[in-house]
């Protein structure tokens, strides 16, 4: 079946430092990525998304590039804010499965951002 | 409102109490999603409407799990008897779409109940 793996949190790091934020991905057919984000006390959020090979998603001044050679969808940005400290989800959705919905969830990075 | 709702935002029950959680959906989504995100687990599917058809419930975990949707608007995930392991956050989601699974499908979240069973 589908499935997405991402790296543990939290991670910790310092106002304005690069961020990456690991996944990587199993699917049967050619699934859609994505990267949701749930700030704190709030609902899930669509933060970017890619829909075939080599497309980025961006937003926010996040980035991810569908790599399909390498099955990932790594999360990117070069100056991260106190502001961006959240759980970060990444998520496929598949046409030939991926659970019930087609839609498969990573188990969530927390991000810490410290001033 | 403007966005998915939820209510209660937390509850706490005792283990072999039923719960009931709820989920206001923005207004006109046809869709309707519950999922729940357990201590360190991704987000599970539970259950899945769509307008007035009949409910894809694969994802419930036992039959202590029900849900409904009345009017094709508000829903409602009841648990009965709830166990310990029921500890999670469930969160609703809503969309416009009719086409589960569509390419173009935007999901929109609740701020999810956190619900800790004693």
């Amino acid at each position: 079946g589908d499935s997405v793996t991402q790296m543990e949190g939290p991670v910790t790091l310092s106002e304005e430092a690069f961020l990456t934020i690991n996944c990587t991905y199993t699917a049967t057919g050619y699934p859609s990525l994505f990267w949701y984000v749930q700030y704190p006390g709030e609902g899930l959020q669509l933060l970017l998304k890619a829909t075939k090979a080599d497309d980025k998603g961006s937003n926010k001044g996040f980035e991810a590039t569908y790599r399909k050679e390498t099955t990932s969808f790594h999360l990117e940005k070069g100056s991260v804010q106190v502001s961006d400290s959240a759980v970060y989800f990444c998520a496929l959705r598949s046409y030939s499965g991926g659970g019930a919905d087609g839609l498969t969830f990573g188990k969530g990075t927390h991000l810490i951002i410290q001033p | 409102g403007a966005g998915v709702s939820q209510s209660p935002s937390n509850k706490v029950t005792e283990k072999g109490k039923d719960v009931e959680l709820r989920c206001d959906p923005i207004s006109g989504h046809t869709a309707l999603y519950w999922y729940r995100q357990s201590l360190g687990q991704g987000l599970e599917f539970l259950i899945y409407f769509q307008g007035n058809s009949a409910p894809d419930k694969s994802g419930l975990p036992s039959d202590r799990f029900s849900a409904e949707r009345t009017g094709g608007s508000v829903s409602t995930l009841t648990i009965q008897r709830t166990q310990q392991e029921d500890s999670a956050v469930y969160l609703c989601a809503s969309s416009s779409h009719r086409d589960r699974g569509n390419i173009n499908e935007k999901l929109f979240f609740g701020s999810g109940t956190q619900l800790s069973v004693l």
